[in-house]
């Protein structure tokens, strides 16, 4: 089955930098989600994208939904410790009337050196 | 409110055994999902369902079985386990809304299958 293409696969990173991380699909997505998923716990929505070209923020996580429909990136600026977790994106290929299968990217685990 | 709940959280099995994984909602979501969480393959989909008496193979359904004669009921069963369903089971729940896709995820059943 098809996978997301999500990089980078892990980041190290100091308290307050910015994080860019981003998704990409051999196809079409016509929606696609970023989640975060703390350590024992289940994978929690941050952001939906529904529009090729759309820029939303939610806080200090602003996501991006690429024009060819084929990409989207998630950018978080200024990082607290809070932000520790995994991050996954999702895209789904129905219209944002359905609920169609997600398809979901490997994963970005985020550290916070101290 | 409960919202999703998932048991057992930790289960340890032997090869060849039936083993059942419950979920239960108290959303009345339509459409509920069961994923399994692999280093390296992020979540798949095994099988999900739009309402009751619904169901259809996802990504990775090959030795799980499923059933929803509850709406708000989802139990997953793996009829003969294997070492190779060894993984972190995660089950989902959506509704039917224009213009909203999210998913909301319970907190996880960690099976070990030795």
């Amino acid at each position: 089955g098809q996978q997301l293409n999500q990089s980078p696969q892990s980041m190290f990173i100091q308290e307050g930098e910015d994080v860019s991380m981003n998704c990409t699909s051999s196809s079409i997505f016509n929606t696609w989600l970023w989640y975060k998923q703390d350590p024992g716990e289940g994978p929690v929505l941050l952001i939906a994208l529904y529009k090729a070209g759309e820029l939303t923020s939610n806080g200090r996580l602003t996501a991006q939904f690429g024009i060819t429909r084929k990409d989207s990136f998630l950018n978080i600026s200024a990082s607290i410790p809070s932000d520790v977790g995994i991050y996954f994106c999702a895209g789904q290929r129905g219209s944002n009337f359905g609920n169609e299968k997600l398809t979901f990217g490997t994963g970005t685990r985020l550290t916070i050196i101290p | 409110d409960a919202g999703i709940t998932q048991s057992p959280r930790y289960k340890i099995t032997e090869t060849g055994r039936q083993v059942t994984l419950m979920c239960h909602q108290t959303w009345s979501h339509s459409y509920m999902f069961w994923y399994r969480q692999d280093l390296g393959h992020g979540l798949r989909l095994i099988y999900y369902s739009a309402a009751a008496d619904i169901t259809d193979k996802g990504e990775v359904p090959d030795g799980y079985v499923v059933s929803r004669s509850k709406t708000e009921n989802f139990p997953l069963t793996l009829e003969s386990a294997t070492r190779s369903q060894t993984s972190v089971y995660f089950c989902a729940s959506s509704e039917l809304l224009a213009g909203n896709n999210e998913q909301f995820f319970g907190p996880g059943t960690r099976l070990t299958v030795l």
